[in-house]
């Protein structure tokens, strides 16, 4: 079992671009969820997927979205990039009460 | 609103030093507490997941208590080993979200 994987692992973007990151569960796994680690923070959570649908979601701005696929694997979009978005992205999958955590991909926004 | 806070931020402790970790939330309406950990620039492994309804798990060096009425929760770490070295995170689980303290960064000295 792979475990969480993510990609890409590193990214570079100016202000005003747009993003897409990628997350396939662990096998099995129905439910993703996505994060934000600023430096010296802890992970916000910016929403969760579950059938494809958003089931919640936290205090983050339209700009964020996402999507998950019958393959249960999901994408966050980053529109209008702003310097603030510089961060780890975490996704994490689950089936039930443990969510196990990818190794993250690196956004800097210049 | 939910808030975790980790106390302290940063701690250094020679080698073979038993330890604690400390972690408080303001609303006890959880439904687990989990304790990561997170080695730099890397993702989030689970250590520990206590139950609402539990009192403590452990897990080798590692032990974990819960005592919801009063939203603490403690880590400890007996005899502590350079490969320690990393900072841990503390995170509530409240509907599907789950929201984490900032961490403690912790440096063992050999």
């Amino acid at each position: 079992d792979a475990g969480v994987t993510q990609s890409p692992t590193h990214l570079i973007k100016t202000r005003g671009q747009q993003v897409t990151l990628r997350c396939s569960p662990k096998s099995g796994h129905d439910t993703v969820s996505w994060y934000q680690q600023a430096l010296g923070q802890g992970p916000q959570f910016i929403f969760q997927y579950y059938e494809e649908e958003e089931r919640q979601r936290g205090n983050f701005p339209d700009r964020f979205s996402g999507h998950q696929f019958p393959n249960y694997s999901s994408e966050l979009n980053v529109n209008a990039l702003l310097l603030g978005d510089s961060a780890l992205y975490l996704c994490a999958s689950s089936l039930s009460e443990t969510q196990y955590f990818g190794p993250g991909t690196r956004l800097l926004v210049l | 609103k939910q808030e975790v806070t980790q106390i302290p931020a940063a701690l250094s402790v020679p080698e073979g030093e038993n330890l604690v970790l400390n972690c408080s939330f303001t609303d006890s309406a959880i439904y687990n507490l989990q304790w990561f950990r997170q080695d730099p620039g890397k993702g989030l492994t689970s250590l520990l997941l206590i139950q609402s309804s539990q009192r403590e798990q452990t897990s080798g060096r590692l032990n974990a208590s819960l005592d919801k009425s009063s939203g603490r929760s403690t880590l400890y770490i007996a005899a502590s080993q350079p490969g320690d070295s990393a900072t841990y995170l503390c995170a509530v689980k409240e509907d599907d979200k789950i929201i984490f303290g900032k961490g403690t960064r912790l440096h063992i000295l050999p």
